[in-house]
């Protein structure tokens, strides 16, 4: 268990359809990332959130959207949902921003199924 | 841009074979490493990282990984595979220097079976 969670755990939609992947990061984590798996793609970096701050954007699309709370859990928008978008979603937290020898853990992730 | 490679897509191996699994990396600044195991079903655990120092660098469950600067390397090897070594391998690295924020960029992973 790395002290990372995600909910839901699996979530089942329809195409065009708007969901919300929730994360809470370790105790004492300022920073979150999202990250897509698929099978084509592999695992691709979306968004970073620091401190309730945008941080970093990776290859998101425009019909995601991210944010951090005050408490520091995150939230990962997706809106008109297509069949492609269905992917593992994973969110990392780790202690700061920035590369300095810092390491990120994974929560669970998400299992998004469109259909 | 940062990319990193990973060799072998699939490895077959025997219980008590030795591993090595392959990872290069293309950045010409400074990178971070890591190795991630993904177990059927699971999520990301970290299996060793390398921030600087020695190269050579030991894992959990016995794995270890070397940084070969000049070949842009940084391979995972365990002497004794076991069947619950089953599993998916990632690589990542992300850079040291102020072009990121440290966001990881993964391989495509190695597929890893391990026959009983």
């Amino acid at each position: 268990d790395s002290g990372v969670t995600q909910t839901p755990k699996h979530l089942i939609t329809a195409t065009g359809q708007r969901v919300t992947l929730r994360c809470s990061p370790r105790s004492g984590d300022l920073s979150v990332y999202w990250y897509q798996q698929s099978l084509d793609q592999g695992l691709q970096f979306l968004i970073q959130y620091y401190n309730g701050e945008e941080r970093a954007k990776g290859n998101i699309l425009e019909r995601f959207s991210a944010q951090q709370f005050p408490d520091l859990h995150s939230e990962l928008n997706l809106s008109s949902l297509e069949l492609g978008d269905s992917a593992l979603y994973f969110c990392a937290s780790s202690a700061r921003t920035g590369p300095v020898g810092d390491t990120q853990y994974f929560g669970p992730g998400t299992r998004l199924t469109v259909l | 841009a940062q990319s990193v490679s990973q060799h072998n897509h699939h490895v077959i191996l025997s219980e008590a074979a030795s591993l090595e699994l392959g990872c290069n990396y293309s950045y010409g600044g400074t990178v971070n490493l890591f190795w991630y195991v993904q177990y059927p079903g699971q999520h990301l655990q970290l299996l060793l990282k390398y921030f600087s120092g020695d190269p050579l660098v030991k894992g959990i469950k016995g794995f270890e990984a070397e940084f070969i600067k000049s070949k842009f390397s940084f391979n995972l090897r365990k002497p004794s595979v076991q069947w619950s070594d089953t599993a998916e391998y990632f690589c990542a690295v992300n850079a040291r220097d102020g072009g990121s924020q440290g966001n990881l960029i993964f391989g495509k992973g190695t597929k890893l079976s391990v026959k009983p």
